[in-house]
C-alpha cells in the first residue's frame, strides 16, 4: 500500500469554482503535511503546510484529520493559473523523510 | 540566492554507461535529498542526507549510488544505467526539523534532470 494516496483526477473546472481534493495517508505516527503545487514540466513548489487546527492562505483552505488519516485542499474562486498538479505529502514520524501522492491534475477552464 | 540548481538538465545514456547527477544548494540546508518522479507514481525517494558526511537510502536506492561532498553539494550516481532508470530527477534540501524547531520543514526543489537511458 503506497504511503500516500490521492484521486489523480482531472479535474475540470470553469473558473470561479470551488474545488477540492482529498488524499490519505497510512502512517498514524506521520509527523508533518504539505501541499504541493507541480506545473507542467517544472518542480514541485511548496504550496502550503497543513495544520491540524486547519489553515487558510487566501483562497486555499488545508485541512487535517488526524483520526482519519486524512489531508484535504479547497481552493476556492478558481482562477485560470491554478491550473497544475497538486500533490500530498507527509512525512515520516521523525519528519526526515518525505511520502508524497501522486498528485492530482487540476484545470480551470475559461 | 540561486537556491537549489541541477546540472545536467537532460541527459541521454545507452545502457551500461555511468553518470553523475550534480546538486548544490546555497541555503545552507543540512538535509538533502534525491527523488525520480514517473508517470502514475509520484516522487520517490532515492537517498537523502540529514547532515553533511551521513547518507541514508529511501524507497528506491537500488542502482544510485549518493554522496554528500559537503553541506552545499549532493550528487547521485548511476554506475550502470539500465532502461528503468529513465526519469526526471529531482534534488531538494530542506533544514533538520530539530534545527528549524518545528517540524515543518519545507522542501526546495532543484530544476530536475531528465535522464533518458536507452
Amino acid at each position: 500500500r503506497k504511503e500516500v494516496e490521492q484521486d489523480p483526477g482531472p479535474f475540470n473546472v470553469p473558473e470561479g469554482a470551488t474545488v477540492a481534493f482529498n488524499c490519505t495517508y497510512s502512517n498514524s505516527a506521520s509527523q508533518s503535511f504539505f501541499w504541493y503545487r507541480q506545473d507542467c514540466r517544472k518542480e514541485p513548489k511548496l504550496l502550503m503546510s497543513v495544520y491540524s487546527s486547519g489553515n487558510e492562505d487566501g483562497r486555499f483552505t488545508a485541512q487535517l484529520n488526524r483520526a482519519s488519516q486524512y489531508i484535504s485542499l479547497l481552493i476556492r474562486d478558481s482562477k485560470l493559473s491554478d491550473s497544475a498538479t497538486y500533490l500530498c505529502v507527509a512525512s515520516n514520524p521523525t519528519g526526515n523523510q518525505f511520502y508524497f501522492g501522486t498528485g492530482t491534475s487540476l484545470t480551470v477552464i475559461p | 540566492n540561486a537556491g537549489v540548481t541541477q546540472t545536467p538538465k537532460f541527459q541521454v545514456l545507452k545502457t551500461g554507461q555511468s553518470m553523475t547527477l550534480q546538486c548544490a544548494q546555497d541555503m545552507n540546508h543540512n538535509s538533502m535529498y534525491w527523488y525520480r518522479q514517473d508517470p502514475g507514481m509520484g516522487l520517490r525517494l532515492i537517498y537523502y542526507s540529514a547532515s553533511e558526511g551521513t547518507t541514508d537510502k529511501g524507497e528506491v536506492p537500488n542502482g544510485y549510488n549518493v554522496s554528500r561532498l559537503n553541506k552545499r553539494e549532493f550528487s547521485l550516481r548511476l554506475e550502470s544505467a539500465a532502461p528503468s532508470q529513465t526519469s526526471v530527477y529531482f534534488c531538494a534540501s530542506s533544514e533538520s526539523p530539530e534545527n528549524r524547531g518545528s517540524s515543518y520543514n519545507e522542501q526546495f526543489f532543484g530544476p530536475g534532470t531528465r535522464l533518458t537511458v536507452l
